[in-house]
């Protein structure tokens, strides 16, 4: 999708491993925001970050860390992964509310294993 | 807790017919309920939204109603298409530390039949 970078795309690890989910937005958005996404249980929030610096828990943080450097990139951090958190991840872009119209951008997603 | 349902979880319907998704929501503070829609393989892209100042906002074959006291909204998709076959996920939101914070359904898989 137009402007929401996600890498990788697909991702297997083994119960323990670490990775880092990497994304960046060129749409000079403040706001952005990881979601997993789990059949039956649509998109969940896990973390979010209104502005550089800044971030904030979502409905699900827990294993979760992340990190925001500037304003561009929003990096997702699993340190010990666990079966439970396979999943598909979405980073997403968007507008802050007051301005006349929203625009959402999501990435394209990455499907993690953990094995 | 904050809490966002969707109903119906599938949904078929004939070529041409009409489509339409509940949701239903629990927080009284939110005040923006955007429509997205997931292809295969994709994330979702936003097709409407609406905000709690305003009961029917309408695009194309596409529109959104808002019942606030209610707290139920609807997505109303009209003379649908073989390509409208996709989920739709509703979501409410509330501003909160300078930015919204979006709860989503848990989404609606509609299937066009040619």
């Amino acid at each position: 999708n137009a402007g929401v970078t996600q890498t990788p795309k697909f991702q297997v690890l083994k119960t323990g491993q670490s990775m880092t989910l990497q994304c960046a937005q060129d749409m000079n958005h403040n706001s952005m925001y990881w979601y997993r996404q789990d059949p039956g249980m649509g998109l969940r929030l896990i973390y979010y970050s209104a502005s550089e610096g800044t971030t904030d828990k979502g409905e699900v943080p827990n294993g979760y860390n992340v990190s925001r450097l500037n304003k561009r990139e929003f990096s997702l951090r699993l340190e010990s992964a666990a079966p439970s958190q396979t999943s598909v991840y979405f980073c997403a872009s968007i507008t802050p509310p007051g301005r006349s119209s929203t625009e959402a951008f999501f990435g394209q997603g990455t499907r993690l294993t953990v094995v | 807790g904050e809490n966002v349902e969707q109903h119906p979880s599938t949904l078929s319907v004939q070529e041409g017919d009409s489509a339409v998704i509940k949701c239903t929501y629990s927080d009284s503070a939110s005040n923006y309920f955007p429509w997205y829609k997931q292809e295969l393989g994709k994330g979702p892209q936003l097709i409407i939204d609406i905000r709690s100042n305003v009961g029917e906002k309408k695009d194309q074959r596409i529109a959104v109603t808002l019942n606030k006291t209610a707290k139920h909204f609807s997505l109303h998709i009209t003379e649908t298409q073989p390509e409208d076959s996709a989920v739709y996920f509703c979501a409410a939101s509330r501003t909160t530390s300078g930015t919204y914070k979006y709860i989503f359904g848990t989404g609606t898989r509609l299937k066009v039949l040619a």
